[in-house]
């Protein structure tokens, strides 16, 4: 089993739609999750950090589940300019190791 | 200001080359990062500087040299490359290593 999977994808989606990603990791002692967007042949940009008491930013919204061992990352109200593909980045601080997810490609269509 | 930049943006090597890719950053990090990216797949870690000192090296081949000469700069050194390293080659920072990472644009590059 890979260490962190998400949503194979590719999501179409119209605008204005809600989507919503899942990632799942496998080590139970990662401390540490991020969620990142990253356009064509460009470096991925930090979207938001995922805290234990979940977090909103604007349209979307992050949620961790510990017992379960995935975060999800939830887009209101798609805009095209969404149109990415989405990393989930976990950290596990025992083994100071950081791995990103392979990545949901998003298209947000008119 | 969450700027990492780096230097070539792109560069095309011969096998027998030796070049070097550059990262600066100013916000104050102390752990800098070099990852590789090939196309559709995610950033894969190669080496973590915390404290201007080497904390991880992934088992990447000694054709790739990192140097940290001080807190803000990172280099990666390239000797003898081979035509599957060619990559974007992507630089990051962190406040310290457990934080969140910001990315440069990277060095898209060639081996010929």
């Amino acid at each position: 089993r890979k260490e962190v999977e998400q949503d194979p994808g590719p999501f179409n989606v119209p605008e204005g739609a809600t989507v919503a990603f899942n990632c799942t990791y496998s080590n139970s002692a990662s401390q540490s999750f991020f969620w990142y967007r990253q356009d064509c042949r460009k470096e991925p940009k930090l979207l938001m950090s995922v805290y234990s008491s979940g977090n909103e930013d604007g349209r979307f919204t992050a949620q961790l589940n510990r017992a379960s061992q995935y975060i999800s990352l939830l887009i209101r109200d798609s805009k095209l300019s969404d149109s990415a593909t989405y990393l989930c980045a976990v950290k596990d601080n025992y083994g100071q190791n950081f791995v990103f997810g392979p990545g949901t490609r998003l298209s947000v269509l008119p | 200001d969450t700027e990492v930049t780096q230097t070539p943006k792109h560069l095309v090597m011969g096998m027998t080359n030796k070049k070097s890719l550059k990262c600066e950053q100013h916000m104050g990090h102390r752990a800098m990062y070099w990852y590789k990216q090939k196309a559709k797949k995610p950033p894969e870690l190669m080496f973590v500087y915390s404290y201007e000192k080497l904390s991880i090296n992934e088992s990447v081949p000694s054709r790739f040299s990192p140097e940290c000469p001080n807190s803000s700069l990172l280099n990666l050194h390239l000797h003898a490359l081979q035509p599957e390293d060619s990559a974007l080659y992507l630089c990051a920072s962190s406040q310290v290593q457990d934080y969140e990472q910001y990315f440069g644009p990277g060095t898209r590059l060639t081996v010929t």
